[in-house]
């Protein structure tokens, strides 16, 4: 089982909708965790730490269920920049240092 | 505020050959991480550094070795190049003092090996 997994997409919504990524982690002991949004041929750009309370930012909200090793974000009014993949990443207690990145869920918005 | 940057920004090697990628951290943060990228995939963690040691090291062979300076400057070396290591390598820069140990990406060097 992957240490991180996200459902690839592609997903197609258009400009105003409501979009959710989900997310699933293996290693229960993970300590942080965030989400990063890497546009084509460039690097990650941090979007989000999550938070155990959940935690919004704007159009972006983050939600953790430690319980069942989840994570999600959900992002209201898609704008066509939102455009990009959008990479759940973990940071296990155990390994420390290490981040663990789920391979991205592309998202596209059309107008 | 200077971000992290990266140099090259793109290699062009030959199989067998040796190659030295640079970053310079975010200011502030004394962390360097260097990941790999193959494409279509999430960044994989190869290694980190702090206080000029390594500090934690991904599943990744010998060939790739590190370097970080006192200036927290670091470098990442790959010898004997197979087509493989074609990928984006991205440095990653933190604060050991971070709570959640948020780490931020240079632009990366995009790596072909032919």
């Amino acid at each position: 089982r992957k240490e991180v997994e996200q459902d690839p997409g592609p997903f197609n919504v258009p400009e105003g909708a409501t979009v959710a990524f989900n997310c699933t982690y293996s290693n229960s002991a993970s300590q942080s965790f965030f989400w990063y949004r890497q546009d084509c041929r460039k690097e990650p750009k941090l979007l989000m730490s999550v938070y155990s309370s959940g935690n919004e930012d704007g159009r972006f909200t983050a939600q953790l269920n430690r319980a069942s090793q989840y994570i999600s974000l959900l992002i209201r009014d898609s704008k066509l920049s939102d455009s990009a993949t959008y990479l759940c990443v973990v940071n296990p207690a155990v390994s420390g240092y290490a981040l663990n990145f789920g391979k991205g869920t592309s998202l596209l918005v059309t107008p | 505020d200077a971000g992290v940057t990266q140099s090259p920004t793109h290699l062009i090697k030959t199989r067998g050959q040796q190659v030295t990628l640079r970053c310079s951290p975010k200011s502030g943060h004394d962390t360097v991480s260097w990941y790999q990228q193959a494409l279509g995939q999430g960044p994989q963690f190869i290694f980190q550094y702090y206080e000029e040691e390594e500090r934690q090291r991904g599943n990744f062979p010998d060939r790739f070795s590190g370097h970080q300076f006192p200036n927290y400057s670091s470098e990442l070396n790959v010898n004997a190049l197979l087509l493989g290591d074609s990928a984006l390598y991205l440095c990653a820069s933190s604060f050991v003092g971070s709570r959640f140990n948020e780490q931020f990406f240079g632009p990366g060097t995009r790596l072909t090996v032919l």
